[in-house]
């Protein structure tokens, strides 16, 4: 197993700011995965972090908007930028963990619950 | 792309009834199929999976079985608790890729 810890648990943020989502592993991974859950929905994958290279976006999103860092093997950050009310959401972070790839599961922080006022 | 598709919910069951969410999946190549769980106020946690065709994962009391023919994956629960009461996802994956979440269901159970 892994344990996942993200920063921050929540924040109520003014429209037109930005915030910044840490998410720390105990364990060095390739991979991390940023998602997304709209209230009442599932979850929705922003992008894929690999350690060295540019983030992967999902057709919807951009770096613009939602710039990552991914500096070293544990740790990754997530910018909400330029914040709007529709942007209230749980963002996850999420790594794989493996054994035989094809019976990874993953692993998921605890989520922050952003609201944009 | 790969995609799964839920029943919808809410499901709202007597405590000790019998539980059945269906999940059914699109994917390329050989996925590994997985059910999530999200209790009120808390993370996702894996409730059980299944790698390859005819397995069957289970987990404090929850069943589900990989079915290829009929690209099935529904979860099954003989007698359902309250503390069972939650939003339940399932999910894919092919390959390094992320995993694919179906739109989620949640069960209420009512004492």
């Amino acid at each position: 197993s892994a344990v996942i810890s993200q920063k921050p648990s929540r924040d109520i943020c003014q429209r037109g700011t930005s915030l910044t989502i840490q998410c720390q592993v105990d364990s060095q991974v390739t991979m991390m995965f940023w998602y997304r859950q709209q209230p009442g929905q599932s979850l929705t994958l922003i992008a894929t972090a690999n350690q060295g290279s540019e983030a992967t976006y999902e057709s919807g999103f951009v770096i613009d908007k939602f710039p990552i860092s991914r500096p070293n093997l544990t740790f990754s950050t997530l910018t909400v930028s330029n914040m709007s009310p529709e942007d209230s959401s749980i963002y996850l972070c999420s790594v794989p963990i493996t054994g035989n790839i094809m019976n990874t599961e993953a692993f998921f922080g605890q989520g922050t619950r952003l609201t944009v006022v | 792309g790969d995609s799964v598709t839920q029943m919808e919910g809410p499901v709202t069951l007597s405590e000790e009834a019998f539980l059945t969410i269906n999940c059914t999946y699109t994917a390329t190549g050989y996925p590994s199929l997985f059910w999530y769980v999200q209790y009120p106020g808390e993370g996702l946690q894996l409730l059980l999976k299944a790698t390859k065709a005819d397995d069957k994962g289970s987990n404090k009391g929850f069943e589900a079985t990989y079915r290829k023919e009929t690209t099935s994956f529904h979860l099954e629960k003989g007698s359902v608790q309250v503390s069972d009461s939650a939003v339940y996802f399932c999910a894919l994956r092919t390959g390094r890729r992320a995993l694919t979440f179906g739109s989620g269901t949640r069960l209420q159970v009512q004492p």
